[in-house]
């Protein structure tokens, strides 16, 4: 069974850092692996996909790595901003289960002012 | 813009009640998934359905059921609520035949009494 792995629990970084957040797996045949941003009580929100076949995807302030011989993933926030204060997790789909996607428990990130 | 709706956001129960959880997308999406999320476990999926009137189990079906007659709606039943069922549910859904997204609903917070 997938095993995702999120280190650290938990982060806070001063307004306008660089941060990166990261994300293990243990089988490294995956179709997919997706990244989600969840405020509080609230549900998840969908930042960025990348497909098996990429090793990278960009979306604004965003960058999602993916090296899938290593088992890693990364999500870099660029500029950090207290509105970006969330729990991240990641998600991924191996291919041994097709639409079923393993989670890790998230990194929940505070910015300070 | 995907979205999934879910009929409560808030529900209190009692112990041995049956409790039914609805989901509904307005994006044709061919499947559907209900997870629960718990402090410290992070995301498990109870059960998804890949087409109308289809449904696999996920990794912890037990207590409940699922029901999806239309292709736009899923829910999630509670046969007869338990304490151990206190949690947040959240539905999700995709578009099938390839690597796409999953979209979240806002997420119910169920509290069996």
């Amino acid at each position: 069974k997938q095993e995702v792995t999120q280190i650290p629990a938990a982060l806070s970084v001063p307004e306008g850092e660089n941060l990166v957040l990261n994300c293990s797996f243990t089988d490294s045949a995956i179709y997919n692996l997706q990244w989600f941003r969840q405020d509080p009580g609230k549900g998840l929100t969908s930042l960025l996909l990348i497909q098996s076949s990429q090793r990278e995807q960009t979306s604004g302030r965003l960058n999602a790595s993916l090296d899938k011989s290593s088992g890693r993933s990364t999500l870099y926030i660029a500029a950090s901003q207290p509105g970006d204060s969330a729990t991240y997790l990641c998600a991924v789909s191996p291919r041994s289960t097709g639409n079923q996607f393993y989670f890790g428990t998230g990194t929940s990130l505070t910015v300070i002012p | 813009d995907v979205k999934v709706t879910q009929s409560s956001r808030y529900l209190v129960k009692r112990t041995g009640e049956k409790v039914f959880l609805e989901c509904v997308q307005d994006m044709d999406h061919e499947n559907m998934f209900w997870y629960r999320q718990d402090p410290g476990l992070g995301l498990r999926l109870i059960y998804f359905s890949y087409d109308v009137k289809m449904k696999e189990k996920g990794d912890i079906p037990e207590g409940y059921s699922v029901s999806r007659e239309k292709k736009e709606r899923f829910s999630l039943i509670l046969e007869s609520a338990s304490t151990n069922q206190t949690s947040m549910y959240l539905c999700a859904s995709r578009r099938g035949g390839g690597v796409y997204e999953q979209y979240f609903g806002p997420g119910t917070r169920l509290t069996v009494t």
